[in-house]
């Protein structure tokens, strides 16, 4: 059974700080890896989608890597900023289907 | 359309009430998911529609809640005889998921539901 784990559950940091989120999970028979930013009262937008082939994504400032023998990934945020304040989630597929396990998210607060 | 559109983004009723809460995919997505997201949880797997295959149903939490997908594209989940355990924020995300694809999903905005 696929679980997910995110750590740290909640991160205040002030702003120009480069961050490491982790997401870690049991079962590597993964078809990719999705980390989604939620804001308060809203959906979920996709940020980065990695491939289980790939070991690396990148937009902007953000870059996504994946190990997936290890069961890890972790989301950097460089150059952080007031607006990326926000839970981020991690994704991953339950092994031989579509479902994405979520993880419980990291809280993020850039301070201005 | 160019997102997944989700109706109404807010219901309040009464215990014991039915609810329709509907989804609208991105067009040419084949694949359809309802989560529920509770205050302060994480996102539970409600059901998961992929083309003409039998929905699976697996993360549903009683025989209350059901759903549809009409012509492979709306889908409405229903709960009837609301309880306020209920109340919660519903997420809709569709995707391309075809089989032994790698596609990722895009999510709607979410209805939240309040059961008074």
């Amino acid at each position: 059974k696929q679980e997910v784990t995110q750590i740290p559950a909640a991160l205040s940091v002030p702003e120009g700080e480069n961050l490491v989120l982790n997401c870690s999970f049991t079962d590597s028979a993964i078809y990719n890896l999705q980390w989604f930013r939620q804001d308060p009262g809203k959906g979920l937008t996709s940020l980065l989608l990695i491939q289980s082939s790939q070991r690396e994504q990148t937009s902007g400032r953000l870059n996504a890597s994946l190990d997936k023998s290890s069961g890890r990934s972790t989301l950097y945020i460089a150059a952080s900023q007031p607006g990326d304040s926000a839970t981020y989630l991690c994704a991953v597929p339950t092994s031989g289907t579509y479902k994405y396990i979520f993880g419980t998210g990291t809280r993020l607060k850039v301070l201005a | 359309g160019a997102g997944v559109s989700q109706s109404p983004s807010n219901k309040v009723t009464e215990k014991g009430k039915d609810v329709e809460l509907r989804c609208d995919p991105i067009s040419g997505h084949t694949a359809l998911y309802w989560y529920r997201q509770s205050l302060g949880q994480g996102l539970e797997f409600l059901i998961y529609f992929q083309g003409n295959s039998a929905p699976d149903k697996s993360g549903l939490p009683s025989d209350r809640f059901s759903a549809e997908r009409t012509g492979g594209s709306v889908s409405t989940l229903t709960i009837q005889r609301t309880q306020q355990e209920d109340s919660a924020v519903y997420l809709c995300a569709s995707s391309l998921g075809l089989k032994g694809g790698n596609y990722g999903y895009t999510f709607g905005s979410g209805t939240r539901l309040t059961v008074v």
